[in-house]
C-alpha cells in the first residue's frame, strides 16, 4: 500500500524558511517521481512542482509562483522527499500535500494527508 | 503554461441524477494527458481518471471521462450520496502539472 506522510508544517513568520519532509513507503521510491501540491484555506489545488526519479535524471520543475523560492529534493536512501521553502509570504499559507506522480510526468496518482503551513507574524 | 478552466463552478443535483463537468484548456493537451481528481471535505484528493478516459482501479463505472484537444468532460451517472464532492481536472502534458479551479457537486 502506497503511503505518503508529510511532516514539518508549522507557524512561521513572513520572510523565514521552512522545510517539509515526505516519508514514502509501499512502492519503489527511487523509481518514482514525487511532487508537491498545496491548497490555501477554502481554495483549490495549486501544483507547486515535481522532482523526477533519480533513474530518469532527478531534475525538478516548478510553478512560476514558487520558482526561485522553493526547492524540491529527494533522498532515495531514506525514501524521503523534501520541500525547502524560503522567503515565505502570507499567501504561501496552505495545506501542503506530498504526492507521487506517474512515470516522471506531473500526473498525481497518490496523495498524502497534507501538512499545514501558516505564514503569519 | 496551460490554463484549465472548469465549469460550472457549482452543480446542484439530486442523488440519481447525472452530472456533467467541463474542463477547457487554454491550448491543446497532447496525448490526452488530462486527469480528474475528487476531493471530499477534510480529505486529500484522490485520482479518478487519467488519460482523459481511463478509470483508476476501483473507481465505479458510473464515472466516465471523455474529450481531447482543449475540451474534456467528466460524467457521473446516477449520482450516489458519496459522489457529492469537489472535482478538479489536471493536465500533465508538459512539465507543469496545472489544475483547474474545481467544480463542486452539491446536493440539491
Amino acid at each position: 500500500e502506497v503511503q505518503l506522510v508529510e511532516s514539518g508544517g508549522a507557524l512561521v513568520q513572513p520572510g523565514r524558511s521552512l522545510r517539509l519532509s515526505c516519508t514514502a513507503s509501499g512502492f519503489l521510491f527511487g523509481d518514482s517521481a514525487m511532487s508537491w501540491v498545496r491548497q490555501a484555506p477554502g481554495k483549490g489545488l495549486e501544483w507547486i512542482g515535481f522532482i523526477r526519479s533519480t533513474a530518469y535524471d532527478g531534475t525538478a520543475e516548478y510553478a512560476a509562483s514558487v520558482k526561485g523560492r522553493f526547492i524540491i529534493s529527494r533522498d532515495d536512501s531514506k525514501n524521503i522527499a523534501y520541500l525547502q521553502m524560503s522567503s515565505l509570504k502570507a499567501e504561501d499559507t496552505a495545506v501542503y500535500y506530498c504526492t507521487r506522480t506517474w512515470f516522471d510526468t506531473p500526473l498525481v496518482d497518490y496523495w498524502g494527508q497534507g501538512t499545514l503551513v501558516t505564514v503569519s507574524s | 503554461e496551460i490554463v484549465l478552466t472548469q465549469s460550472p463552478g457549482t452543480l446542484s443535483l439530486s442523488p440519481g441524477e447525472r452530472a456533467t463537468l467541463s474542463c477547457r484548456a487554454s491550448q491543446s493537451v497532447s496525448y490526452k494527458y488530462l486527469a480528474w481528481h475528487q476531493q471530499k471535505p477534510g480529505q486529500p484528493p484522490r485520482l479518478l481518471i487519467y488519460g482523459a478516459s481511463s478509470r483508476v482501479t476501483g473507481i465505479p463505472d458510473r464515472f466516465s471521462g471523455s474529450g481531447s484537444g482543449t475540451d474534456f468532460s467528466l460524467t457521473i451517472n446516477r449520482l450516489e450520496p458519496e459522489d457529492f464532492a469537489v472535482y478538479y481536472c489536471q493536465q500533465y502534458d508538459n512539465s507543469l502539472g496545472t489544475f483547474g479551479q474545481g467544480t463542486k457537486v452539491e446536493i440539491k
